[in-house]
């Protein structure tokens, strides 16, 4: 069964920094590549990061790019988001999901279950 | 690239039909895929390359489009469908969604 599980949410003051991890089984990670996608309170989806299988092509969303950094470790099967500098409009649940296909163009087939950021005073 | 999804809201019965609409602002070829999304559970793929059904999705759900316009249509709706549904455009390396529309079954 293929499973992702992130964790490292939590609260954090405005300027602070946060690393959330994402950690998956039941498939070989190594051939895939991995998104963190976030949901504010009552908002919509927005796609965070992507790292490829291999770490060789990494993306940020405008909004995040200069603040987060993706990373990843495919003997621990896992992936990593490092968040500095958050503010409030940071607040989400962030969820990791792997891409469909190998390479190319792909949407996201498996989602984690989503961690909690809070960024609050 | 900005994608528009149309309605915001919708609201049908058991057994209707309905369409949602997803405009993108530029071509994205058929790099589109549709999401449903619940309170608390993690999306779930519903259909990508515009028409291709996810794993497990019954055919009730059907993709069609080209270009810039694409939609979803969920025939036959039934008490599980009610949900946010959101498109994505995986043309580009920057991904983007689709504002989400809700879907209440009446």
């Amino acid at each position: 069964e293929v499973l992702l599980v992130e964790s490292g949410g939590g609260l954090v003051k405005p300027g602070g920094s946060l690393r959330l991890s994402c950690t998956a089984s039941g498939f070989t990670f190594s051939n895939y590549n991995i998104n963190w996608v976030r949901q504010a309170p009552g908002k919509g989806l927005e796609w965070v990061s992507s790292i490829s299988s291999t770490s060789t092509h990494i993306h940020y969303a405008d909004s995040v790019k200069g603040r987060f950094t993706i990373s990843r470790d495919n003997a621990k099967n896992s992936v990593y988001l490092q968040m500095n500098s958050l503010r409030a409009d940071d607040t989400a649940v962030y969820f990791c999901a792997r891409d469909l296909l190998f390479g190319g163009q792909s949407p996201f087939d498996y989602w984690g279950q989503g961690t909690l950021v809070t960024v609050s005073s | 690239i900005d994608m528009t999804q149309s309605p915001f809201t919708l609201s049908a019965f058991i057994g209707d039909r309905v369409t949602i609409t997803c405009r993108a602002s530029q071509n994205i070829n058929k790099w589109l895929a549709w999401y449903q999304k619940k309170p608390g559970k993690a999306p779930k793929l519903l259909i990508y390359k515009v028409s291709t059904l996810g794993s497990g999705v019954p055919s009730r759900f059907n993709g069609s489009g080209s270009g810039t316009e694409f939609t979803l249509t969920i025939n036959n709706l039934q008490p599980d469908d009610s949900a946010n549904y959101y498109c994505q455009q995986y043309n580009t390396q920057l991904i983007t969604f689709g504002q989400g529309t809700q879907l209440e079954i009446k």
